[in-house]
């Protein structure tokens, strides 16, 4: 069945870091892909979707690229703020059944000042 | 915009009660999520709602758990004889048409002692 593997359950780095949080995905359908982030005590946001294989996504200094041939979706940011921790999730949603959106178990991300 | 609007909360039952949680979501918006979040599981899609009609309740536990949306402007999901298993935040979530971008409410917490 598809699936989103996050292997990292928590990251911790200093402010100025580079960050990746690794995604793998997989379907047999034509994804488009997300990337969430959960503030503490709120629900999770949209940070950024790509929907075309190869193409690549970026908000807030974040990118994501849609890589087709290894399945990956990895999130990166060149230097990490303060305020830049909070959980986030890559998600799912396959064109084939395309109201349900599944989600990884989400990186809990922490920079220190 | 008020954003979706989830209340309680927080709520707290003793196991064998009943718990139910209340979903408000952005006006115009047609579609309906429901999740449950956990450390362990991340977030898990339990129902979904199109224009007040169910269309997949493939996540719901099926003995204890039942979700309706009587109009457009709220729906709820409905635990029967609540486990510690249950313990968990519970999140709404709505979009224009099918699952383009999700918007989440702030989630309730339930705890089951």
């Amino acid at each position: 069945g598809d699936s989103v593997i996050q292997m990292q359950g928590q990251v911790t780095l200093s402010e100025n870091d580079f960050l990746f949080i690794n995604c793998t995905y997989s379907t047999t359908g034509y994804p488009t892909l997300f990337w969430y982030v959960q503030y503490s005590g709120e629900g999770p946001q949209l940070l950024l979707q790509v929907t075309t294989a190869n193409n690549k996504g970026s908000s807030r200094g974040f990118e994501a690229t849609y890589d087709k041939g290894t399945t990956s979706f990895h999130l990166q940011k060149t230097s990490v703020q303060e305020i830049d921790s909070a959980v986030y999730y890559c998600a799912m949603r396959d064109d084939t059944n395309a109201y349900k959106v599944i989600f990884g178990k989400g990186t809990h991300l922490h920079v220190l000042p | 915009n008020a954003g979706v609007i989830q209340t309680p909360r927080h709520k707290v039952t003793g196991k064998g009660q009943e718990a139910t949680l209340w979903c408000e979501p952005i006006s115009g918006h047609s579609a309906v999520f429901w999740y449950r979040q956990t450390i362990v599981q991340g977030l898990e899609f339990l129902t979904y709602f199109r224009n007040q009609a169910p269309i997949d309740d493939s996540g719901m536990p099926k003995e204890r758990f039942s979700a309706q949306m009587p109009n457009q402007s709220h729906s709820t999901l409905k635990i029967q004889s609540t486990q510690p298993q249950d313990s968990a935040v519970y999140l709404c979530a709505s979009s224009w048409g099918g699952a383009e971008t999700l918007y989440f409410g702030s989630g309730t917490r339930l705890t089951v002692l």
